[in-house]
């Protein structure tokens, strides 16, 4: 199994900045994947983020917007840029074994006013 | 293309009762990984199982039971003796081999069970 810390949990943010959340993993992992929750609705991947190589995103969500860092095999950020109101979502980071479950952090519950 | 569809979006029941939630799913993929997952009002997911392709046996965990049935691409989900506790968004998810390892979710459905 995999135990995976996400930081902050929480967060209230004035559109037009930035917030960057953390993903701490205890072993050490090839593929960390981001997803977004929005209110009400289910999960989408945002990008899955491979280290020591430039993240893939999925349809409708760049870079610009949501730049990955991946510096090792136990960690990586998601930053939410120049945020609106339509950003507030939960963000989950979540490893995966071939042939196990799908781990996931606690969620970082994010609202932009 | 890969699709998950959870067609209840919210059942309510009163406590005991059995509750089944339902799961079809659609891949072109002939090795894949089935997914529940809970998730109570706090935010976090819930690991309830994972079943794969190649195993179709039914699963039972105590209240919790799965049947799975490639003929019909259907993996449901039923509680039996529902409680309060219970009360949850449940999703169901699907990982093909195609995929390395992203889960495409269905969009869920949320349990109520009223005491």
């Amino acid at each position: 199994s995999a135990v995976i810390s996400q930081k902050p949990s929480r967060d209230i943010c004035q559109r037009g900045t930035s917030l960057t959340i953390q993903c701490q993993v205890d072993s050490q992992v090839t593929m960390m994947f981001w997803y977004r929750q929005q209110p009400g609705q289910s999960l989408t991947l945002i990008a899955t983020a491979n280290q020591g190589s430039e993240a893939t995103y999925e349809s409708g969500f760049v870079i610009d917007k949501f730049p990955i860092s991946r510096p090792n095999l136990t960690f990586s950020t998601l930053t939410v840029s120049n945020m609106s109101p339509e950003d507030s979502s939960i963000y989950l980071c979540s490893v995966y074994g071939q042939g196990t479950e799908a781990f996931f952090g606690q969620g970082t519950r994010l609202t932009v006013v | 293309a890969q699709k998950v569809t959870q067609a209840q979006t919210e059942i309510s029941v009163v406590e005991k009762e059995d509750v089944t939630l339902d799961c079809v799913y659609e891949t072109r993929d002939t090795t894949y990984y089935l997914f529940w997952y809970k998730q109570p009002p706090s935010g976090e997911l819930v690991f309830l199982i994972r079943r794969n392709s190649f195993d179709e046996q039914n699963e039972i965990s105590g209240r919790y039971s799965w049947n799975f049935q490639k003929s019909t691409s259907s993996f449901n989900f039923t509680i039996t003796a529902s409680q309060v506790v219970d009360s949850a968004v449940y999703f169901c998810a699907l990982s093909g081999s195609s995929n390395t390892g992203k889960l495409i979710f269905g969009q869920g459905t949320t349990l109520q069970v009223k005491p």
